[in-house]
């Protein structure tokens, strides 16, 4: 069974403050990594795709990831009330399909 | 461009009868996959199509679950006999390409099927 794992929260930060969600994968032959955010109500959006060890930075946010550690990570800086969603991480093994963790809930708090 | 687009947003059916769900992708995206997330849950793969290959059924909870697409276009997913565990939203997803590193995956806005 191949797995991904997160904590489900809700992870609580105070506005401005950095946010970090994390995520361990089961499956070693993984190749790409994947953050969605979902709101409430809403579908999977993708904001971040990595691939290779090291960080990945793309505005406030960034994405790390550790192959031998198996474990993805993605920071969120200065974060904003409107962050407030479940993120979820995805891992493809180049196979066809994403398998994704349960998410963590995120809340900003003002 | 335009996303991918599904409808209908919502159904609502009595149990024991069929539903068709229509997922249209993103133009020029060769892979489309199915997933369904049950209220509160995580995303569960179904069924994964690419080009004219054979899909990939690994998925599909039941024989009561089936799908279609015609070359790289629309797709259809048929629930025959809903239950009322099929209640869920059922999420359409499409990808430039199926494999390989990269294989980006978009989503549609899904529709939430209550089975009564």
């Amino acid at each position: 069974q191949k797995e991904v794992e997160q904590n489900s929260g809700p992870l609580s930060v105070p506005e401005g403050a950095i946010a970090s969600l994390n995520c361990t994968y089961s499956d070693r032959g993984s190749q790409s990594f994947f953050w969605y955010r979902q709101y409430s109500g809403k579908s999977p959006e993708l904001i971040m795709s990595i691939y290779s060890n090291g960080d990945k930075e793309d505005g406030r946010f960034t994405a790390q990831l550790n192959k031998a550690s198996q474990y993805v990570s993605l920071l969120i800086r200065d974060s904003q009330p409107s962050d407030s969603a479940t993120y979820l991480c995805a891992v493809n093994n180049a196979g066809n399909m994403l398998t994704f963790g349960g998410g963590t809930r995120l809340m900003v708090k003002p | 461009g335009a996303g991918v687009s599904q409808s209908p947003s919502n159904k609502v059916t009595e149990k024991g009868k069929d539903v068709e769900l229509r997922c249209d992708p993103i133009s020029g995206h060769t892979a489309l996959y199915w997933y369904r997330q049950r209220l509160g849950q995580g995303l569960e793969f179904l069924i994964y199509f690419q080009g004219n290959s054979a899909p990939d059924k690994s998925g599909l909870p039941s024989d009561r679950f089936s799908a279609e697409r015609t070359g790289e276009s629309v797709s259809t997913l048929t629930i025959q006999r809903t239950q009322q565990e099929d209640s869920a939203v059922y999420l359409c997803a499409s990808s430039l390409y199926g494999t390989g590193i990269g294989n980006e995956q978009f989503f549609g806005p899904g529709t939430r099927l209550t089975v009564l």
